[in-house]
């Protein structure tokens, strides 16, 4: 089956350590997009990255990285520098056309402890 | 800039009730999409809907309905005999012209109760 896998589910972290978020993709698509989602709010785009090798920021990219050296993943990596981690971060693709609808992974939730 | 408001934050209703979650829009754009998703309890959200700005029918699949009006700004998404497994968190979203970010709402909680 195709689809989007983000790992692990839940993650916990100590405060001043980096954490990295992977999402993989079988679908083929040229386009993935990491998004943040805190309680009561909509989702804020962190990084997308339209090409294998190729990324950009997003509404809130600071404190956060992000590589795509394989169409097929997109991981993130969480720094000490992103102040306030605690959220839900969901991983999407799409085709490469931005007005494609874009398809979820089950989301990874970050605690900072 | 994108703008999409979803000025209801919760609704509940009883089964079996028909219910609307409005969606209200600002873009320049003249040509654009319009996406309506669901984010059950479970965390994933699902794609509903796309909707072209050239096409202003309304879209009916099985007990879901979108009506979407230009003049008004609004793409609003009807449950017609709401069913508890309705009950997520639905949110509207906007693109920009040729652009990778989507603009969501903040989303409207649905409650269904049995």
């Amino acid at each position: 089956d195709g689809g989007i896998t983000q790992s692990p589910k839940y993650l916990f972290r100590k405060e001043g350590q980096n954490v990295t978020l992977s999402c993989e993709q079988n679908l083929n698509h040229d386009a993935m997009y990491w998004y943040r989602q805190d309680p009561g709010q909509g989702l804020r785009l962190i990084y997308y990255s339209q090409i294998v090798n190729d990324f950009q920021k997003g509404d809130i990219a600071e404190g956060y990285s992000v590589s795509r050296e394989k169409k097929e993943s997109f991981p993130l990596t969480v720094t000490s520098a992103q102040k306030n981690p605690t959220a839900f971060y969901l991983c999407a693709s799409s085709g490469r056309d931005g007005d494609n609808e874009q398809f979820f992974g089950p989301g990874t939730r970050l605690t900072v402890l | 800039a994108q703008k999409v408001t979803q000025a209801q934050t919760e609704i509940s209703v009883v089964e079996k009730e028909d219910v609307t979650l409005d969606c209200v829009y600002e873009t320049r754009d003249t040509t654009y999409y319009l996406f309506w998703y669901k984010q059950p309890p479970s965390g994933e959200l699902v794609f509903l809907i796309r909707r072209n700005s050239f096409d202003e029918q309304n879209e009916i699949s099985g007990r879901y309905s979108w009506n979407f009006q230009k003049s008004t700004s609004s793409f609003n998404f009807t449950i017609t005999a709401s069913q508890v497994v309705d009950s997520a968190v639905y949110f509207c979203a906007l693109p920009g012209a040729g652009s990778y970010q989507l603009t969501f709402g903040k989303g409207t909680k649905l409650s269904v109760i049995p």
